[in-house]
């Protein structure tokens, strides 16, 4: 079945820092899809982006960067000169098929990160 | 405003009483979600429908039940049987078929006591 991991559980950076959030996942499949998503305080999952095993181009989207590789089985995430409006839980999830041709994704436990002031 | 709306924010019930949490999603979305997520935890898929009157159960479907009568409209249903239904609650919805971004809603947090 499909794993994914975030070893870390809490970063705690001070603002204009740059930080880099881990994800490491498991899976047989030959096409899957990766995700990442931000849960800021009021609880809501806002999509951040999406990127399929078949595309390993890094992206960038302002102060955000994400970086595929299918050799460590890894899709980081980093911050840029981090504001105090990054604080949130992030989660890295993986896309598992499922009955009826469809998919789920399967979430890792997230990596709340807090930037200070 | 496109988007998915679930009410109530809070939710307090007594132990042994079944409870419906509503998600209702104006994206003309095929594909609903229904995840569960514990303090510290990642979210988990209790059910999802791909169309109208048809769904199936995710990794966690004991104690829960869903109806999807309505293409907006898929709620969930904590029953007595839920052993620890104190949770938050997430609903979600996609274009159906391949997993596109799912969109999710503002979440319910269940307080059972």
């Amino acid at each position: 079945a499909q794993k994914v991991t975030q070893a870390q559980t809490e970063i705690s950076v001070v603002e204009k820092e740059d930080v880099t959030l881990d994800c490491v996942y498991e899976t047989r499949d030959t096409t899957y899809y990766l995700f990442w998503y931000k849960q800021p305080p009021s609880g809501e999952l806002v999509f951040l982006i999406r990127r399929n095993s078949f595309d390993e181009q890094n992206e960038i989207s302002g102060r955000y960067s994400w970086n595929f590789q299918k050799s460590t089985s890894s899709f980081n995430f980093t911050i840029t000169a981090s504001q105090v409006v990054d604080s949130a839980v992030y989660f890295c999830a993986l896309s598992e098929p499922i009955q009826g041709g469809s998919e789920k994704l399967v979430f890792g436990k997230g990596t709340k990160l807090t930037v200070n002031p | 405003d496109g988007g998915i709306t679930q009410s109530p924010k809070y939710l307090f019930r007594k132990e042994g009483q079944n409870v419906t949490l509503s998600c209702e999603q104006n994206l003309n979305h095929d594909a609903m979600y229904w995840y569960r997520q514990d303090p510290g935890q990642g979210l988990r898929l209790i059910y999802y429908s791909q169309i109208v009157n048809d769904f199936q159960k995710g990794d966690i479907a004991e104690g829960y039940s869903v109806s999807r009568e309505k293409k907006e409209s898929f709620p969930l249903t904590v029953t007595s049987a839920q052993k620890n239904p104190t949770a938050f609650y997430l609903c979600a919805s996609s274009r159906g078929g391949r997993v596109l971004e799912q969109y999710f809603g503002p979440g319910t947090r269940l307080t059972v006591t």
